[in-house]
């Protein structure tokens, strides 16, 4: 498809499992950007690719999440040992350049989510 | 550091009347934008709207239109005659340079708005 694709769309894990997230993000998009989004709140931004760098990690909540981008177009987020305090909604974007000028407004488009519950 | 401040956590609005959904923002970058995104219960978050920091006139798509107050530092959306459709929460959101140097949008807590036939 066209648009930023992520699987699953819907993960249930017991407490201290790992999980990992899918991100398929529009093709020729260099940035990639991970959010969460807890109920009733706005997303949080967790991570930022450039290519295949982390150039933004500052949102990630503790060193039981990671995220790779290892060829620059697929990224994966990975959490270690699930609290149920990470059940949420997690979002994926990508943008054209992840700068903006010009006519560029920088927009990012979203996918659908994972949502992620922990028992 | 980039924050945005939604003041309305929810609004009912009779259909076909205006509505106005409050956004005020802070950063130290000159240079920033604002979105205005909406995401109804499915969950996919859907762009409506952006307004540069530079830009001389308040954008408009459609039935929608951003107020911007700069000096007030403020970015409201207003939408007109409102439709059923339009029951979902929405987003206000900053595009800023962070202090990794990168953009990132930092996003509000939401209104979430409801048409009522």
């Amino acid at each position: 498809g066209a648009g930023v694709s992520q699987t699953p769309s819907n993960k249930v894990t017991e407490k201290g499992k790992y999980v990992e997230l899918r991100c398929d993000p529009i093709s020729g998009h260099t940035a990639l950007y991970w959010y969460r989004q807890s109920l009733g709140q706005g997303p949080e931004f967790l991570i930022y690719f450039q290519g295949t760098g982390a150039a933004d990690d500052s949102g990630l909540p503790n060193d039981r999440f990671f995220a790779v981008r290892p060829e620059g177009s697929v990224s994966t987020l990975k959490i270690q040992r699930t609290e149920r305090g990470d059940s949420a909604v997690y979002l994926c974007a990508s943008s054209l350049t992840g700068t903006s000028g010009g006519r560029n407004t920088g927009e990012l488009f979203f996918g659908e989510g994972s949502r992620l519950t922990v028992l | 550091a980039q924050k945005i401040t939604q003041t309305q956590p929810g609004m009912f609005v009779q259909e076909k009347e205006a509505v106005t959904l409050d956004c005020t923002y802070d950063t130290s970058d000159p240079s920033y934008g604002l979105f205005w995104y909406k995401q109804p219960s499915s969950g996919e978050m859907i762009f409506l709207i952006y307004q540069g920091s530079y830009d001389q006139q308040n954008a408009t798509e459609g039935r929608y239109s951003l107020n911007f107050q700069k000096a007030r530092k403020s970015a409201n959306l207003v939408i007109s005659a409102s439709q059923l459709g339009d029951s979902a929460m929405y987003f206000c959101a900053m595009r800023a340079r962070s202090n990794f140097g990168n953009e990132k949008l930092t996003f509000g807590t939401g209104t979430r708005l409801t048409i009522i036939p």
